[in-house]
């Protein structure tokens, strides 16, 4: 089946610094991945869309200069969290989209800010 | 607003019952739907997908789809704790995006 991993698995910073998180397919190539936020007991909430060579969609209400998304390759997708601050904890999850329809998680990424 | 609803649960079912999970979906444009398991503490996985009318049978999941009422519900024969976990339904939407709704708790108790 598609594989496809996240590093790091879980990060702990401080306020203010920033983070990046990688997505990689292993086994296919993605024209696109999108990136997932969730909160304790909560569902998935979508991100933005990250579509390889252009810029990323993002959702109503995702700061597209705090969260930067890179999709230089059709397997690697990098989330940016810019100046981070600790209402920005929450488990960080990318999906790889493959035809004709199917999306297949990463591990996901903790990310605790202090 | 598309929206995919979901019963949170908790549902509990014995061990070797029949555990059914139901789902409905507003977007009567929606054409494929998605069924994940996600343990605690991890990322989703995908049980199955449907895109057509009637029951997906794979292995002890069956996936039902009901266009016409906007239903899409799973069937898990043979409950084993290890089903125990949340269980997530979704719809596709136009740029290959998934509506999910808030998922079910599912509890099979030994």
């Amino acid at each position: 089946g598609a594989v496809v991993s996240q590093h790091p698995s879980w990060v702990i910073c401080k306020s203010g610094t920033s983070v990046k998180i990688e997505c990689r397919s292993l086994d296919f190539q993605a024209t696109t991945m999108f990136w997932y936020r969730q909160f304790p007991k909560q569902s998935l909430m979508l991100m933005a869309t990250s579509n390889e060579g252009s810029k990323a969609t993002y959702e109503q209400g995702v700061e597209k200069d705090k969260f930067l998304i890179n999709h230089a390759s059709l397997t690697l997708s990098t989330l940016t969290v810019t100046s981070a601050h600790p209402e920005d904890s929450s488990f960080y999850i990318c999906s790889a989209y493959t035809p004709p329809g199917t999306q297949y998680f990463g591990p996901g990424t903790r990310l605790t800010v202090l | 607003q598309k929206e995919v609803e979901q019963n949170s649960g908790p549902l509990s079912v014995p061990e070797g019952a029949i555990a059914s999970l139901n789902c409905t979906y507003s977007d009567r444009g929606s054409q494929s739907f998605f069924w994940y398991r996600q343990y605690s503490g991890k990322s989703p996985e995908l049980i199955m997908f449907i895109y057509s009318n009637g029951d997906k049978e794979d292995g002890r999941f069956t996936a039902q789809l009901n266009k016409a009422s906007q239903y899409v519900s799973l069937l898990i024969r043979d409950s084993q704790p290890s089903d125990s976990a949340t269980y997530l339904c979704a719809a596709m939407e136009y740029g290959n995006k998934l509506v999910f709704g808030a998922g079910t708790i599912l509890r099979v108790k030994s």
